[in-house]
């Protein structure tokens, strides 16, 4: 019974170079969330997705950044020509996104830790 | 903007001894929840509080929600070593999307 997946766990990229981000939703869950953590702070929303629609991106900067859930495969966060300030924890989280959802939490992949050097 | 504050930010705590992390938010919502956080790990869910008065407990942490004080608050009862991470909470106002506290770092010493 996976939960939320993510991959890469590390990733690396210079200055300049695209960075791109996995997310695997829960078994039966057709939301996807991703949120951003820079080191000592608490995590901060980017997007909200559901299958082929960005329902939310109020939270992720308007350049170099994009998100998209297609209806096969895994979510993905692209952040183009990295710059140093990019490098922080991305989480992705999901939920089934119908009934009365709120009762339960949020779950949380393990993230993707993107440095860029 | 719905702000989170979260006090102290950081608590070095004495193994048996009791203390609280308050969590205030600026806007009105009937959904709060508890993460905890170990370093380099992700988020585990602690607590989801959903309405006023509410008040959960698991093992030596309970936490209460007063949404008219826009409050919440996590207390460690008899604190143990194995309790040291750092614990957020996050208030959502809409669709789950999470407005975090800056996260409360907890150490527990002998």
């Amino acid at each position: 019974n996976a939960g939320v997946m993510q991959n890469p766990r590390h990733l690396v990229r210079r200055r300049g170079q695209e960075a791109r981000l996995r997310c695997s939703p829960m078994k039966g869950h057709s939301h996807v969330y991703w949120y951003r953590q820079l080191p000592e702070e608490g995590l901060k929303f980017m997007v909200y997705l559901q299958k082929e629609n960005i329902i939310d991106e109020s939270g992720m900067p308007k350049e170099r950044f994009s998100a998209e859930f297609p209806k096969e495969g895994p979510s993905i966060l692209r952040i183009q020509q990295v710059v140093r300030g990019d490098s922080a924890a991305y989480f992705c989280a999901s939920s089934p996104g119908a009934g009365d959802v709120y009762n339960s939490p949020l779950h949380f992949g393990n993230g993707t830790r993107l440095t860029v050097t | 903007e719905l702000k989170v504050e979260q006090n102290p930010l950081f608590l070095s705590m004495q193994e048996g001894k009791n203390y609280t992390i308050y969590c205030n938010y600026s806007t009105t919502s009937d959904r709060l929840y508890w993460y905890r956080q170990d370093p380099g790990k992700s988020l585990e869910s602690l607590f989801v509080l959903l309405s006023n008065g509410a008040v959960k407990q698991e093992g030596r942490l309970m936490a209460s929600l007063d949404t008219k004080a826009r409050l919440s608050t996590l207390h460690i009862t008899a604190a143990v070593h194995d309790l040291s991470a750092t614990y957020f909470c996050a208030v959502d106002t809409n669709d789950y999307k999470l407005s975090f506290g800056a996260g409360t770092t907890v150490t527990v010493r002998a």
